[in-house]
């Protein structure tokens, strides 16, 4: 299966920055990467479908504009939440769509403070 | 549109015993994917075993088994001889097509080994 990274494994922000996430494939050309949220102790909720080369498709209920996504390599998406806040905090996690399936990173936790 | 919903948020299982979890699910897909991701304490998500809808045969890894009824929309997984690192959060999910499309995910399941 795929090799997934991201980058960086956790971080904290104050309220009001910006927040850069990576998603790296390496070891497979990614045209599509999936960008998921997960709440402590709940499920993956499906934030947006990024494709390489053009805009990211969001999940209803996702504002595009606070969660920009960037998909401009087969092998790099990046997800960058804006004017962070403290509701914001979560465990980001990617994956990549393979031949039969997904392949997921080991996760991004955000705190916001 | 999917849905998939497992009623079970917690289950506990003796090391070296059989536990089953249970997973229904909805669909408007003709076809479609089922699989079960398993997520250690350290978050990573690892799958366990998938299941295409167009076969009949239950799907199986190793200590890991399906009992997929597709009339009954119901995918069950089955843990044998359970060890410790099984403890873990599983989710059922579902997906279009291969699986590599968009997934839904059920609410989870942790699951306890007892020594």
């Amino acid at each position: 299966g795929a090799v997934v990274s991201q980058h960086p494994s956790w971080v904290i922000c104050k309220s009001g920055t910006s927040v850069k996430i990576e998603c790296r494939s390496l070891d497979f050309q990614a045209t599509t990467m999936f960008w998921y949220r997960q709440f402590p102790k709940q499920s993956l909720m499906l934030m947006a479908t990024s494709n390489e080369g053009s805009k990211a498709t969001y999940e209803q209920g996702v504002e595009k504009d606070k969660f920009l996504i960037n998909h401009a390599s087969l092998t790099l998406s990046t997800l960058t939440v804006t004017s962070a806040h403290p509701e914001d905090s979560s465990f980001y996690i990617c994956s990549v769509s393979g031949r039969e399936t997904q392949y997921f990173g080991p996760g991004t936790r955000l705190l916001v403070l | 549109a999917q849905t998939v919903t497992q009623s079970q948020p917690e289950m506990s299982v003796q090391e070296a015993e059989t536990v089953t979890l249970s997973c229904t699910y909805d669909t408007s897909e003709s076809d479609y994917y089922l699989f079960w991701y398993k997520q250690p304490p350290s978050r990573q998500m690892i799958l366990v075993i998938r299941q295409e809808a167009y076969k009949q045969q239950n799907a199986t890894e190793n200590r890991f088994s399906v009992n997929f009824q597709k009339a009954a929309k119901s995918f069950s997984l089955k843990i044998s001889d359970s060890q410790l690192g099984d403890a873990a959060m599983y989710f059922c999910a579902s997906g279009p097509n291969f699986g590599n499309e968009k997934l839904t995910f059920g609410t989870g399941t942790r699951l306890t080994i007892i020594p």
